[in-house]
């Protein structure tokens, strides 16, 4: 599995739009990269996936490089319950997830 | 449908006893997989289980070890307790699949005195 580098802490405003970074320089052509969250108090929580292509679901956007070598999740309206440790993995041909240290969100009323 | 059930959900032993933790997938997930989590290391993997079978494993002594049965159900334990075993344990379930999302259970906390 690929290692991943995120920032360790970012801020943002309520219902403004929060850009995560996360770089993986030496991920494999067949790893996915997947971001998760963990709120205070709980296990991690699945944001959203991708391989290549741009992502979105109801929660986030996930913006890939075109060469794979970093992506960014991206919050539309940051809300209060975003706060939270937000974790970039880039998944090989396991179940495994390996965790980085993550970034960690906090967002301002 | 139900999430992902982990119990207890705290526990205190003592230094040299050994534990064992209980997870209980969601229905129709065949993949159960462990991580310890703490302030200094964050969250690491155990190991994983597909149909009783460990597929995975991660970097951690012998002391732990687990199983899965054949409803998915999944318990580790870990013998010989340190007190750097102290910890939250997660346990994950998932189809198999890495296209698709692994469930997190909200953990058990160990504390080893």
């Amino acid at each position: 599995d690929a290692k991943t580098t995120q920032p360790n802490s970012m801020e943002s405003n309520e219902e403004e739009p929060v850009h995560l970074p996360c770089n993986h320089s030496t991920i494999s052509g067949t790893d996915y990269i997947h971001w998760y969250r963990q709120l205070p108090s709980q296990g991690p929580e699945y944001v959203i996936h991708g391989l290549t292509s741009n992502v979105n679901n109801r929660m986030a956007s996930l913006a890939i490089a075109e060469d794979r070598k970093s992506s960014t999740l991206i919050l539309h309206r940051a809300t209060l319950r975003d706060a939270a440790v937000y974790y970039c993995i880039a998944q090989g041909g396991s179940e495994k997830l390996v965790f980085g240290k993550g970034t960690k969100l906090t967002v301002n009323p | 449908k139900a999430g992902v059930t982990q119990t207890p959900r705290y526990l205190i032993k003592t230094r040299g006893q050994q534990v064992t933790l209980s997870c209980s997938p969601i229905s129709g997930h065949r993949s159960v997989s462990w991580y310890q989590q703490t302030p200094g290391q964050g969250l690491q993997f155990l190991f994983e289980y597909f149909s009783e079978t460990q597929r995975n494993k991660g970097n951690f002594p012998g002391r732990f070890s687990g199983r899965q049965f054949s409803n998915s159900r999944s318990e580790m334990n870990v013998s010989t307790l340190e007190l750097g075993d102290s910890a939250l344990y997660l346990c994950a379930s998932s189809l198999a699949d890495r296209y698709t999302e692994a469930f997190f259970g909200q953990g058990t906390r160990l504390t080893v005195v």
